[in-house]
C-alpha cells in the first residue's frame, strides 16, 4: 500500500529564505508525482507534475525533483514571499490503479 | 477554460440527515474524482470515474455513501445516513485522461457540517 510522508507538518520561515519542501513515497511503482498549493477554505491549486520519467520540472520560482528510485521529492522555492504562504501537498500517481494518494501537507507561513 | 465547479460550497446538516454535492468538471474531461478532506489531513480518493464507468470505489462507505456520472458529464455525490464523522471537504476534481501526464484540476469543494 501506498503511502507518502511529508515532513515537517509545518514551517514559518522570514521573507526571502529559499526553502526546501519534502515528499516521501513507500512504492516506486507510479506514474507521476503531483505538488499542489492549498490556500485556506479553496481546493487544490497543481503548481507542478513530474513524470516518472523525469527528474526534475521548474515554474517561475518553483523547482521540484524526484528520484523515484529512493522515493523522493523536494520541492524548492526561491526568495519566499508572503504570499506563498499556504499548505503544500504533494500525491503520487499509482502506477496501474491511476489512484492519486496524497500526503497530509506542510503548512507554510511566510512572515513579511 | 472555466475549472471544475462545484456546489454548494458550505452545508450544514443534522446526523441522519441526508446530503448531496454536485459537480461540473472541466469540458472534455474523461476522468472525474471525488474525495475527502478531513480537517489537517490529505485528501482520500472516495470514488474515480471514467467517463460513465467506475474506475475505484475501494474507499466509499457504499452502506451511506452513492455516486453517479450521467452522461459521462457532471457528478452527484450523497450521502445517506449523515454521521458525524463525515464532517469535512468533499473535493471533486477532473482529468484529461489517465497515464502519466493526466493533471488532476480541483474545484473549491464543498465543507460538510454535520451536527
Amino acid at each position: 500500500k501506498q503511502e507518502v510522508t511529508q515532513i515537517p507538518a509545518a514551517l514559518s520561515v522570514p521573507e526571502g529564505e529559499n526553502l526546501v519542501l519534502n515528499c516521501s513515497f513507500t512504492d516506486s511503482a507510479i506514474y507521476n508525482l503531483q505538488w499542489f498549493r492549498q490556500d485556506p477554505g479553496k481546493g487544490l491549486t497543481s503548481l507542478l507534475l513530474i513524470q516518472s520519467s523525469q527528474r526534475e520540472q521548474t515554474s517561475g520560482r518553483l523547482n521540484a525533483s524526484l528520484d523515484k528510485s529512493s522515493g523522493r521529492s523536494t520541492l524548492y522555492i526561491a526568495a519566499s514571499q508572503p504570499g506563498d504562504s499556504a499548505t503544500y501537498l504533494c500525491a503520487v500517481k499509482q502506477g496501474g490503479s491511476e489512484k492519486l494518494v496524497f500526503g497530509k501537507g506542510m503548512k507554510l507561513t511566510v512572515n513579511p | 477554460e472555466a475549472g471544475v465547479a462545484q456546489s454548494p460550497r458550505y452545508k450544514i446538516i443534522e446526523k441522519r440527515q441526508s446530503v448531496a454535492f454536485w459537480c461540473n468538471p472541466i469540458s472534455g474531461h474523461a476522468t472525474l474524482y471525488w474525495y475527502q478532506q478531513i480537517l489537517g489531513q490529505g485528501p482520500k480518493l472516495l470514488i474515480q470515474f471514467q467517463n460513465n464507468g467506475v474506475v475505484d470505489d475501494s474507499q466509499l462507505p457504499k452502506d451511506r455513501f452513492s455516486a453517479e456520472r450521467l452522461k459521462g458529464v457532471d457528478s452527484t455525490l450523497k450521502i445517506q445516513p449523515a454521521k458525524l464523522e463525515d464532517s469535512a471537504v468533499y473535493l471533486c476534481a477532473s482529468s484529461p485522461g489517465t497515464g502519466t501526464f493526466s493533471p488532476l484540476h480541483f474545484g473549491n469543494g464543498t465543507r460538510l457540517t454535520v451536527t
